[in-house]
Formats: C-alpha cells, sequence, structure tokens
C-alpha cells in the first residue's frame, strides 16, 4: 500500500565506494524527483524525471546519476561516495501539473 | 536564484495558543504555495496548500497568501503538543516544461504542555 517506497532505508558506506537507492511509486503520478536534506533539515532538489526524460538537473556533481527504467521508478546512483554526501535523500513524485508532492520515507547516507 | 525564506526559530508556544509561522518568496510569478509538516526523522507531509489571495482554513489550520507583499503564513490554532515538527514552507516554480518545488530551510515548532 505505500505510495512511493525508498530502499534501502539506512546505508552506511566507506568513502569511494559506488551506491545506489531505489524508488518506486505505485500512485500513476507522471514526474518523479530526487530531493537532498541536509543536517540543518534544508532540502534541495536534485533531478526530476517527467516520463522518463530528465527535465530539471541542478547543480549536483556527475557522480550522481539517475535512472528511470520506467515511469514507477526513479533510482539514484552515486559513484565514489565522499564524506560530503552524508544527508537524507528523498525521492518524491508528483501527478500532473501543478500540486504538490508526495515523498517516499527517504534514505539516511552515511559516508565514514 | 528563487528563494523561499522562513524563521529558522525555534518557536515555542503552549498548548493551546496560536502559533504563527511565516514564509516569504522572491518570484512574483509564483502560483502554488504548500505548506509541509516534518517530524524528526520522518519524510514531510503535505498539510496546506494554496493558490489565491487570501486565507484557506481546514481544521485547526489556515494558509493565508499575500501575493503583492510575496508573503505565505500558516496559523495553527489550539496548538497541540503533537504540532511540535519542523513546518517547511515550499513554492512552485515552472517554466520550460519543468515544474519544481523550492523549498524554505523550516521553522522548528515547540508546542509546550
Amino acid at each position: 500500500d505505500t505510495a512511493v517506497s525508498q530502499t534501502p532505508k539506512y546505508l552506511v558506506t566507506q568513502m569511494g565506494n559506488d551506491k545506489s537507492i531505489k524508488c518506486e511509486q505505485n500512485l500513476g503520478h507522471d514526474t518523479m524527483y530526487w530531493y537532498k536534506q541536509d543536517s540543518k533539515k534544508f532540502l534541495k532538489i536534485m533531478f526530476s524525471y517527467n516520463n522518463k526524460e530528465l527535465i530539471i538537473n541542478e547543480t549536483v556533481p556527475n557522480r550522481f546519476s539517475p535512472k528511470s527504467p520506467d515511469k514507477a521508478h526513479l533510482n539514484l546512483h552515486i559513484n565514489s561516495l565522499e564524506l560530503g554526501d552524508s544527508a537524507v535523500y528523498f525521492c518524491a513524485s508528483r501527478h500532473g501539473t501543478g500540486g504538490g508532492y508526495t515523498f517516499g520515507s527517504g534514505t539516511r547516507l552515511t559516508v565514514v | 536564484q528563487k528563494e523561499v525564506e522562513q524563521n529558522s526559530g525555534p518557536l515555542s508556544v503552549p498548548e493551546g495558543a496560536i502559533a504563527s509561522l511565516n514564509c516569504t518568496y522572491s518570484d512574483r510569478g509564483s502560483q502554488s504555495f504548500f505548506w509541509y509538516r516534518q517530524y524528526s526523522g520522518k519524510s514531510p507531509e503535505l498539510i496546506m496548500f494554496i493558490y489565491s489571495n487570501g486565507d484557506k482554513e481546514d481544521g485547526r489550520f489556515t494558509a493565508q497568501l499575500n501575493k503583492a507583499s510575496q508573503y505565505v503564513s500558516l496559523l495553527i490554532r489550539d496548538s497541540q503538543p503533537s504540532d511540535s515538527a519542523t513546518y517547511l514552507c515550499a513554492v512552485a516554480y515552472s517554466g520550460a516544461g519543468s515544474y519544481q518545488l523550492t523549498f524554505g530551510k523550516g521553522t522548528k515548532l515547540s508546542v509546550i504542555p
């Protein structure tokens, strides 16, 4: 029944590793997003996908790459992880034009 | 750069009082405004949205929008300890086929029993 689900919920990894976070929505929404929330709770957009096309790509390092196999999934792959990548990453989705987002439960990434 | 500003708080109010949360935004062309509530360790949850100038009420929550002043507020009446959370103001920006919400840094509200 979960509308937007993310896995894993927690991820602890060493610097330099490559990791992926998965996101799936069963709401039939058209657009999916990835946001990063830092330790001060600031939510900043990273990417969005609409009908499998990247339409926003903010100034994030190219070590981050979104991958969308279909409209219901938007995964986030991160190469060569750095300490500064430690944060909570939220996936979100939205239906049609206008409206707010539905957020996933978040993935807390800790790089050691 | 589209900006959304909020007082970070913490804002402390006694139980039963009215909590007033404020937000300003930079882009006059913005059309849609949202308030999210985020409990510690949880994901943001949409509690109110407003598109037109004036007030919009939903239970104990009232959202107020003044586009001329580029100002959005959220009033919580009869505040309860369970309202203690961080409240995020979000403004929708659209253009060139894209639509995104830009969030403020949030105001932490504490309701004291």
